[in-house]
């Protein structure tokens, strides 16, 4: 059964620091791999997705990496900001039935 | 643009009463997926659809019914309503099931069940 974790669940970090958050997931058999931003009381946000094959994705501030064959993936924020604050999760889709599987999150708060 | 809308976005209901949570979206996607969303938890899927007419059971299905009568619609229907269904239910919609970096959520909708 393939099953996500997101560790921290909390995070709260000064205004201008580089962070990384961190997904993993406990079966290799993934199609993609995907990090979504949730602001409070909104729907979620696709950030990045990473296909299999792929070891990154970046956009503007963001990337992110991916590890099948460890089981991991980071969310790597450069330069933080206030605007950055929101809960961040990952998503693996599994190759078996395309069904995604979902981390409980990270809420991030940026401290200005 | 609206993309996903969810209507009513919150409701308070009793134990045993029905309710029926709206999902239209006007990207004339094919896949719609019902999730909850639980503190401490991930999202987990409810049921699906893959196109008007169809659905098909996610991960925890039981309590719920749903129904695609029309390609932008999808309904998620709670018949007798129990405290464990108390929870942020959220709709999604896709054009193709694998292109998850194409997936379209709405706002939520909030419910309460006492």
């Amino acid at each position: 059964k393939q099953e996500v974790t997101q560790i921290p669940a909390a995070l709260s970090v000064p205004e201008g620091e580089n962070l990384v958050l961190n997904c993993s997931f406990t079966d290799s058999a993934i199609y993609n791999l995907q990090w979504f931003r949730q602001d409070p009381g909104k729907g979620l946000t696709s950030l990045l997705l990473i296909q299999s094959s792929q070891r990154e994705q970046t956009s503007g501030r963001l990337n992110a990496s991916l590890d099948k064959s460890s089981g991991r993936s980071t969310l790597y924020i450069a330069a933080s900001q206030p605007g950055d604050s929101a809960t961040y999760l990952c998503a693996v889709l599994r190759d078996s039935n395309y069904q995604l599987i979902w981390g409980a999150g990270t809420k991030l708060i940026i401290k200005p | 643009n609206a993309g996903v809308t969810q209507t009513p976005k919150f409701r308070v209901l009793k134990t045993g009463q029905s309710m029926t949570l709206l999902c239209a979206q006007d990207m004339n996607h094919e896949y719609m997926y019902w999730y909850r969303q639980d503190p401490g938890m991930g999202l987990r899927l409810i049921h699906y659809s893959v196109g008007e007419g169809t659905t098909a059971k996610g991960e925890v299905p039981d309590g719920y019914n749903v129904s695609r009568l029309k390609k932008q619609n999808f309904l998620l229907g709670l018949e007798s309503a129990a405290p464990s269904q108390t929870s942020v239910y959220f709709c999604a919609s896709s054009r193709t099931l694998t292109n998850t970096g194409e997936l379209f959520f709405g706002e939520g909708s909030r419910l309460t069940v006492l």
